[in-house]
C-alpha cells in the first residue's frame, strides 16, 4: 500500500501557542486526506476531511477556527491547531485517500503513524 | 451512540482463539476492515472485506461478514502474547472520495500465557 508520513509523531506545547501537523504521501497523489482525533481509550472520530486546492469539510462540532487544514499540493495536508489548550491533548491521525474517479473505488485509507500532541 | 459497535474487552488464552464482534449500520458501506493499535502507535490494517463477500481468510486471520445482519467478525488462530492489542471494525462511508471511514470503539484484547 502507499505511504503516508505523519510528522512529528509527539509534540509538547505550552498552552496558547499553535502547534502544525504534516501529513505527506510518500508514493501517491492524495487528492483528499482525512484527520482524525483519539481520545485516550476511544475510538477514531473524523474531524474533517480535505480536497486538494480547495476548502476542508469539517465534521459537526469540529472548529474549523481552531483546526486550521490546508492541502495545498497532492502529498501534503497540514492541520494546525491554534491557541492550543490541554483540552487539545490528544492522538491525532491522517489518512490518504482520493476521489472516486481515481480508482475503482480504493480498497484501504492509508493512515499515518498518528502525533501524539500534549499541551500543558 | 456510535454507527459501529464492538464489544469492549476480550481477554483469551495464548494458543486459543479470539472472536472480534462488530455490527455497523451503514447497508452501502463498500468494504470493512480491522485495523490492529497497540499502545502508544498508530493503526495497522490487518485486513479488508468487500461486502459482496461472505468470508475472508488470510493466514491466522479469517472474517466473516452477514450483511443481512450488518455483522462482522474477526477470527485470530493460535492467538500470541504479540496479538494483545485494540482491535478497530471501521466500514467505508459512502462519498464522492474514497478512504472516509467510521470506527468502531475497539476491542481491547489481552493475550494470557
Amino acid at each position: 500500500g502507499a505511504v503516508v508520513s505523519q510528522h512529528p509523531s509527539w509534540v509538547i506545547c505550552k498552552s496558547g501557542t499553535s502547534v502544525k501537523i504534516e501529513c505527506r504521501s510518500l508514493d501517491f497523489q492524495a487528492t483528499t486526506m482525512f484527520w482524525y482525533r483519539q481520545f485516550p481509550k476511544q475510538s477514531l472520530m473524523l474531524m474533517a476531511t480535505s480536497n486538494e486546492g480547495s476548502k476542508a469539510t469539517y465534521e459537526q462540532g469540529v472548529e474549523k477556527d481552531k483546526f486550521l487544514i490546508n492541502h495545498a499540493s497532492l502529498t501534503l495536508s497540514t492541520l494546525t491547531v491554534t491557541s492550543a489548550h490541554p483540552e487539545d491533548s490528544s492522538f491525532y491521525i491522517c489518512s490518504a485517500g482520493g476521489r472516486q474517479e481515481q480508482s475503482s473505488g480504493g480498497t484501504e485509507a492509508f493512515f499515518g503513524q498518528g502525533t501524539r500532541l500534549t499541551v500543558v | 451512540g456510535e454507527d459501529v459497535e464492538q464489544s469492549l474487552f476480550l481477554s483469551v488464552r495464548e494458543g486459543d482463539s479470539s472472536v472480534i464482534n462488530c455490527t455497523y449500520t451503514d447497508s452501502s458501506s463498500t468494504y470493512l476492515y480491522w485495523y490492529k493499535q497497540e499502545p502508544g502507535a498508530g493503526l495497522q490494517l490487518l485486513t479488508y472485506i468487500f461486502s459482496n463477500m461472505d468470508m475472508k481468510q488470510d493466514q491466522r486471520l479469517t472474517v466473516l461478514l452477514n450483511k443481512k445482519d450488518k455483522h462482522l467478525s474477526l477470527r485470530i488462530a493460535d492467538t500470541q502474547t504479540g496479538d494483545s492489542a485494540i482491535y478497530f471494525c471501521a466500514e467505508s462511508i459512502p462519498t464522492d472520495s474514497w478512504g472516509k471511514l467510521q470506527f468502531g470503539a475497539g476491542t481491547q484484547v489481552v493475550v494470557t500465557p
